[in-house]
């Protein structure tokens, strides 16, 4: 069965650090990728996508992720995070063959001031 | 664009009862999702729709629960009896088209089952 592995639950970084939270897949069929952020008390904000092309994808408020294929993996980053990036972050990938999307568990991403 | 509405923002019933919560969707959006999202269980997907016609159901947990989408601007998800267990943020979403662009969601309706 299809699923999305995310591999830290939970993340505290100091203001400043950089970040790179990790997403595996497990679908080997065509994909398109998804990361989502969830700011406390919030619903779910789309960060960034990818369908095809440049395999680095870059999003809103300076966050990227890169698409390594032969790794079924799409990490997120960012070279300096601040303390309004505290927030749960979900990987989510579409599976376009079975027409549906499986999120991961998230990342509860805190940062220290 | 309001963006996805849902209603009500917060829901506190007692045991037993019968809860409706909606959500309308973005105009001209063709797909709506319902997700439940809890501590355990993370973001579980329920039920989706695509040109109000439902796709997927095999996420709604029994038979307690059930949703509709008589139009395109307008859809309900209901659980009767409710349960305590079913307490929960659900949340609505929807996209443009059956291909997954990436989804809106609304801001949710939490619900709480004493």
């Amino acid at each position: 069965a299809q699923s999305v592995s995310q591999h830290n639950h939970h993340v505290i970084l100091s203001e400043a650090a950089s970040l790179e939270l990790g997403c595996n897949y497990s679908y080997g069929g065509t994909v398109n990728l998804f990361w989502y952020v969830q700011y406390p008390g919030q619903h779910l904000q789309l960060l960034l996508k990818y369908f095809s092309g440049d395999p680095l994808v870059k999003g809103i408020k300076g966050f990227e992720a890169e698409f390594i294929k032969s790794k079924f993996s799409f990490n997120l980053r960012k070279p300096s995070v601040q303390w309004s990036d505290t927030a749960e972050y979900f990987c989510a990938v579409y599976n376009t063959g079975g027409f549906k999307t499986i999120f991961g568990a998230g990342t509860r991403l805190f940062v220290k001031a | 664009d309001a963006g996805v509405i849902q209603s009500p923002r917060h829901e506190v019933t007692e045991m037993g009862q019968e809860v409706t919560l909606r959500c309308k969707p973005i105009s001209g959006h063709n797909s709506l999702f319902w997700y439940r999202q809890t501590m355990m269980r993370g973001l579980e997907l329920l039920i989706y729709f695509n040109n109000n016609v439902p796709i997927d159901d095999s996420g709604m947990p029994e038979d307690r629960f059930s949703a509709k989408m008589p139009n395109a601007s307008f859809s309900t998800l209901k659980i009767q009896p409710s349960e305590p267990r079913d307490s929960a943020v659900y949340f609505c979403a929807s996209s443009p088209a059956r291909t997954n662009y990436g989804y809106t969601f609304g801001s949710g309706t939490r619900l709480t089952v004493v």
